[in-house]
């Protein structure tokens, strides 16, 4: 089983900054297949990011993902209120079970 | 449309069994896996499994296998995920999400159910 490690645990930034959330792996991902999602207090996960670098349909290209191998990062650049919020990555590598990262909070400073 | 609609918010007692529900809307039903993930109260995300039902074939986390059995019901567009005996520990919101795949861009779940909170509680 691929265990995922997110970094921080909570990031405070302020509206306009840039977050730079991590993802790291403890095996190789296969073929990038990592995904990130965003969630907020009361609802479901929203889908980012697929294979570690594709923007979901309607997701601003604020949001960014980059990474392969074992270390892979989600950018938000100028920061809007309405980012703050819980993000988590999940891979897809290998055979199940697809396992998720523990969160990084992301808060307004 | 693409969504999934899952069943209503359940409150049982410790032993009891339950059967939640999630359906599928907007699209060919039997093509795409369904997944289950659960999220304790304050706590993140848990992959508990999947289910293609196309022909059934179910795979679990070991980390929940014998404790929950996923199946479906293609005439409804319906997945479900149930419990034989609840126990308090189940307490959590339990999500559906749709599996999408690509050679290229690997796997990921879109869209996402609205939530189950079941709350287990003598």
């Amino acid at each position: 089983e691929i265990v995922l490690t997110q970094s921080p645990g909570s990031l405070s930034l302020s509206p306009g900054e840039t977050a730079t959330l991590s993802c790291r792996a403890s095996q190789s991902v296969l073929s990038n297949y990592l995904a990130w999602y965003q969630q907020k207090p009361g609802q479901a996960p929203r889908l980012l990011i697929y294979g570690a670098s594709s923007r979901a349909t309607g997701i601003p290209d604020r949001f960014s993902g980059s990474g392969s191998g074992t270390d892979f990062t989600l950018t938000i650049s100028r920061l809007e209120p309405e980012d703050f919020a819980v993000y988590y990555c999940q891979q897809f590598g290998g055979s199940p079970p697809y396992t998720f990262g523990q969160g990084t909070r992301l808060e307004i400073k | 449309e693409v969504q999934l609609v899952q069943s209503g918010a359940e409150v049982k007692k410790p032993g009891e069994s339950l059967k939640i529900s999630c359906k599928g809307f907007g699209y060919s039903f039997t093509g795409k896996w369904i997944a289950w993930v659960r999220q304790m109260p304050g706590k993140g995300l848990e992959w508990v499994g999947i289910i293609y039902p196309g022909d059934s074939d179910t795979r679990y986390s070991p980390s929940f296998q014998g404790q929950v059995t996923i199946s479906v019901d293609n005439s409804i567009n319906t997945a479900y995920l149930q419990w034989s005996s609840l126990k308090a520990s189940d307490t959590a919101i339990y999500y559906c999400a749709r599996e999408m795949s690509s050679p290229i861009r690997g796997n990921w779940f879109d869209p996402w159910g609205q939530g189950t909170l079941v709350t287990v509680s003598s």
